[in-house]
């Protein structure tokens, strides 16, 4: 079956580390995104990728980082400059035949600072 | 002020209920309007769209977009425990962002 797959689903990070999430997609969707959900916020978007080896910030890009080498794939990077991470994150991706579609959407990793 | 509002609820409903959920926006350039949900630790997944003004109904649920008034909603008729949820308005120009509403947390109790 075609969809997103997000991991892990749960990660811990010590201060002043960097951790990877993976974002895998096989809908041979071209765009991918990446929210970050805290409660009482709803979805900001971090990062976003229209295209293959290209993307651009979203309204919430400090203290992270993406590459987006394959079509299938969008790892987000936490870095040890995002003082706040904890949060759940969300991967989602949307087809250009598919834009009156809305996005599919990743289970989320819900990543915690211990 | 921000692009779309969105109550938080929590919004507690008994069962078989008729629940309306609602939205505003700012911007008139908005043309696709989207319903999804998301139960507790769960990715969201989209439950209605509609383009433009007008209504779309699908089962128990209806979707509605009043342009004039900047004001969409999502109606769920005989309401269910299993829909306890939150819901999230979404909707977008013709470019792929959307954005989303803060989303409505939904209690429905036997």
């Amino acid at each position: 079956d075609g969809g997103i797959t997000q991991s892990p689903k749960y990660l811990f990070r010590k201060e002043g580390q960097n951790v990877t999430l993976s974002c895998e997609q096989n809908l041979n969707h071209d765009a991918m995104y990446w929210y970050r959900q805290d409660p009482g916020q709803g979805l900001r978007l971090i990062y976003y990728s229209q295209i293959v080896n290209d993307f651009q910030k979203g309204d919430i890009a400090e203290g992270y980082s993406v590459s987006r080498e394959k079509k299938e794939s969008f790892p987000l990077t936490v870095t040890s400059a995002q003082k706040n991470p904890t949060a759940f994150y969300l991967c989602a991706s949307s087809g250009r035949q598919g834009l009156n579609y809305g996005y599919t959407f990743g289970s989320g990793t819900r990543l915690t600072v211990v | 002020q921000k692009e779309v509002e969105q109550d938080p609820g929590p919004l507690s409903v008994p069962e078989g209920a008729i629940v309306s959920l609602n939205c505003t926006y700012s911007n008139s350039a908005f043309q696709y309007f989207m319903w999804y949900r998301q139960y507790s630790r769960k990715g969201p997944e989209l439950l209605m769209y509609t383009y433009s003004s007008g209504n779309k109904e699908d089962g128990r649920f209806t979707a509605q977009v009043d342009k004039s008034s900047k004001y969409i909603s999502l109606f769920i008729r005989d309401s269910q425990p299993s829909d306890s949820a939150t819901y999230l308005c979404a909707m977008r120009f013709n470019t792929d962002k959307l954005i989303f509403g803060t989303g409505t947390r939904l209690q429905v109790f036997p």
